[in-house]
């Protein structure tokens, strides 16, 4: 069975641009979840999506956005970028999302410039 | 101002010890952990995982250690070898609110000498 897929995996943007990344889960998953990795903060949670649904949010502000569509693929973009968006984004999918075990994908690596 | 980075705990080990790596929680009415493996350019991978009515659970090579009392996490790895160096994060999930949502330790760099 494929892992969780991320596309694409590098990205260069300027500020004020906006981005969005990509999230295939694996098969059969419905949750996606979303992750921002930085050298300052860690992992942070962004947001969670599960049959299309926003069920989750973690402490990100608006320019932060996602969506799922109905085979679970999962999007999310940021709009104005600023510098300090420069981060690892993972991607992670579960079976149902509470209690259940989430397998990471490789993450897209976005620099701002 | 200039950013600080995470300063990450190193665990060094000999190849072949065993290493132990510890993690404390923050929510006692957390009641699933989860240990995960990151290396270098890659995301997370899930090692092994124990809920809050258990107090160890063994995989291969791999212990995890809970200790509900203090909010205390262990993972433990018999014979670490080489391939074993990445960095460690325990997770941990509540209850009620929080599906979908892991809640991530700082991790700790296990670098293995051969």
């Amino acid at each position: 069975k494929a892992g969780v897929t991320q596309t694409p995996r590098y990205l260069i943007k300027t500020r004020g641009q906006q981005v969005t990344l990509s999230c295939s889960p694996i098969s059969g998953h419905r949750s996606v979840s979303w992750y921002q990795q930085t050298p300052g903060q860690g992992l942070q949670f962004l947001f969670e999506y599960f049959s299309e649904t926003q069920r989750n949010k973690g402490n990100f502000p608006g320019r932060f956005s996602g969506r799922q569509f109905s085979n679970s693929r999962s999007e999310m973009n940021v709009s104005t970028l600023e510098l300090g968006d420069s981060a690892l984004y993972l991607c992670a999918s579960s079976l149902a999302g509470a209690q259940e075990t989430q397998y990471f994908g490789p993450g897209t690596r976005l620099l701002v410039l | 101002g200039e950013s600080v980075g995470l300063h990450l705990p190193t665990l060094s080990v000999q190849e072949g010890d065993n290493s132990i790596i510890n993690c404390a929680y923050s929510n006692s009415a957390s009641d699933y952990f989860i240990w995960y493996k990151q290396e270098s350019g890659k995301g997370p991978q899930f090692i092994i995982d124990i809920r809050s009515n258990m107090d160890k659970r063994q995989g291969q090579r791999v212990t995890v250690l809970l200790n509900k009392t203090v909010k205390h996490l262990s993972l433990q790895i018999a014979a670490t070898q080489p391939g074993d160096s990445a960095v460690y994060f325990c997770a941990e999930k509540g209850v009620r609110g929080s599906q979908g949502n892991l809640i991530f330790g700082k991790g700790t760099k296990l670098s293995v000498k051969p």
